[in-house]
């Protein structure tokens, strides 16, 4: 079974509006630590938002924001008020407790595109 | 610079030449990881360096693909008898620690690799 799963391969926004980017997560680890990238045209991994399993308030960095589910095991990155910019693939991604930690897994990313 | 960085940007080669792509982390980070990217496809594990640790070489496809890192810093990783199979886009993350939920990837902008 996968760790991560990103179940929206596209989506598409309206620029100005709000759109949330879904991610689920299977782990047994009571600790684990959950990460957000942008992948724009240019390649480049850009590491957006951190959520930590045992943190109680939901993650926020600017425009970007995480919508924690701890028992359905979600972690949604909501992005407000969408720019152009803002197209691009987006990664989640979790880091594990358990053994160690060492490679974090990766989900198979979300592409959105934000129109005018 | 403060980020990491990876040369060449693009490599153009011929079926069976061998290749080395470059990875200068960010300084003071102590793991090291390569990824591959096939077009439009998530990331793919390669290999892990930690400290004077034994990479963890679970993610090469094959031995024709090896790595190491010099003095714990810089990384290079090379393809032998390249294959039309290993066109893809090649990302290096560093990180502070290598190990814990909160400890974050960095990565490199990426060698393009096209074998023809």
């Amino acid at each position: 079974a996968q760790k991560i799963t990103q179940t929206q391969p596209g989506m598409f926004v309206q620029e100005k509006e709000a759109v949330t980017l879904d991610c689920t997560y299977d782990t047994s680890d009571q600790s684990y630590g959950l990460f957000w990238y942008k992948q724009p045209s240019s390649g480049e991994m850009i590491f957006l938002i951190y959520q930590g399993s045992y943190d109680e308030q939901n993650a926020t960095e600017g425009r970007y924001s995480l919508n924690f589910q701890k028992a359905r095991k979600s972690a949604n990155l909501v992005i407000s008020a969408s720019q152009l910019g803002d197209s691009a693939m987006y990664f989640c991604a979790m880091r594990e407790g358990g053994g160690g930690s060492y490679i974090p897994t990766f989900g198979r990313g979300t592409s959105l595109i934000v129109h005018p | 610079g403060a980020g990491v960085s990876q040369s060449p940007s693009n490599k153009v080669t011929e079926k069976g030449k061998d290749v080395e792509l470059r990875c200068d982390p960010i300084s003071g980070h102590t793991a090291l990881y390569w990824y591959r990217q096939s077009l439009g496809q998530g990331l793919e594990f390669l290999i892990y360096f930690q400290g004077n640790s034994a990479p963890d070489k679970s993610g090469l496809p094959s031995d024709r693909f090896s790595a190491e890192r010099t003095g714990g810093s810089v990384s290079t990783l090379t393809i032998q008898r390249t294959q039309q199979e290993d066109s893809a886009v090649y990302l290096c993350a560093s990180s502070w620690l290598g190990q814990g939920i909160t400890d974050t990837q960095y990565f490199g902008p990426g060698t393009r690799l096209t074998v023809l």
